[in-house]
C-alpha cells in the first residue's frame, strides 16, 4: 500500500543536540509539507517542497532545516538554534495540483531534556 | 490571505446525538475544501472533501456541503458514536492546490 513513513515515533534528544526526523513517501507525489503540531494546537507550517531540490519556509522556519535530494524523501532537521523544539512533528504530501488533498504520515513526537 | 474559522470546542455529545461542527472560511478564488480527523498519537486522516460550490462530500456516514453563498463547509454526523471520538480538522487549498490552510481544530467527546 501506498502511503507515508514517519520515523521514528518517538525520539528523545538532550538540549543542544540537533536531530533530524525523517519522512518518506511511496505515493510518487511531487509535493510535501512538515508541520508543527503543539498540545492542544492546530498545525504550522515549517518547511514545503513542490519539487526535487526546492523548497520554501513555512510560518515557523527559524530553527529547522530541510533537503529534498530525492523525490521520496523530505528529512527535517531540527536544530539547536530552535528555542522550543519538543512537539509532534507531521509530514504530508501531495500531487501539488488543484483539488488534491494533503496525505499525512502518523507523525514524530520529539522530546528535548 | 485565506483563512479557515470552526469552532473550537471541546463538544461532548451522547451516543448516538447529532453533530455539527461548524467551519467558516476567508479565500480568493475557488478552493477546495475538506474535513481531516485525527486520534489521539495519530496524523491526520482525510474524512471528505468537496472540490466545487454545492458538492457534497460524505465518508462513514459524516456529511459537509460547499456552502459558496455563506462560506461555510460545517461538517455533520446523524448519530455519533464512542468511536469517533477525536479532533477534527477543516481545511481549504488554494486554486493550485498548493498552499493548505487550517483551522484550530474541534475536540469531540462522545460518551456511552
Amino acid at each position: 500500500d501506498g502511503g507515508i513513513t514517519q520515523s521514528p515515533k518517538y525520539l528523545f534528544r538532550k538540549e543542544g543536540q540537533n536531530v533530524t526526523l525523517s519522512c518518506e513517501q511511496n505515493l510518487n507525489h511531487d509535493a510535501m509539507y512538515w508541520y508543527r503540531q503543539d498540545p492542544g494546537q492546530g498545525l504550522r507550517l515549517i518547511y514545503y517542497s513542490q519539487i526535487v531540490n526546492d523548497f520554501q519556509k513555512g510560518d515557523i522556519a527559524e530553527g529547522y532545516s530541510v533537503s529534498r535530494e530525492k523525490k521520496e524523501s523530505f528529512p527535517l532537521t531540527v536544530t539547536s538554534a530552535q528555542k522550543n523544539p519538543t512537539a509532534f512533528y507531521l509530514c504530508a504530501s501531495s500531487t501539488g495540483t488543484p483539488n488534491s488533498p494533503l496525505h499525512f504520515g502518523n507523525g514524530t513526537r520529539l522530546t528535548v531534556t | 490571505g485565506d483563512s479557515v474559522t470552526q469552532m473550537e470546542g471541546p463538544v461532548t455529545l451522547s451516543e448516538e446525538a447529532f453533530l455539527t461542527i461548524n467551519c467558516t472560511y476567508t479565500a480568493t478564488g475557488y478552493p477546495s475544501l475538506f474535513w481531516y480527523v485525527q486520534y489521539p498519537g495519530e496524523g491526520l486522516q482525510l474524512l471528505l472533501k468537496a472540490t466545487k460550490a454545492d458538492d457534497k462530500g460524505s465518508n462513514k456516514g459524516f456529511e459537509a456541503t460547499y456552502r459558496k453563498e455563506t462560506t461555510s463547509f460545517h461538517l455533520e454526523k446523524g448519530s455519533v458514536q464512542v468511536s469517533d471520538s477525536a479532533v477534527y480538522f477543516c481545511a481549504l487549498s488554494d486554486n493550485y492546490g498548493q498552499n493548505f490552510v487550517f483551522g484550530p481544530g474541534t475536540r469531540l467527546s462522545v460518551l456511552p
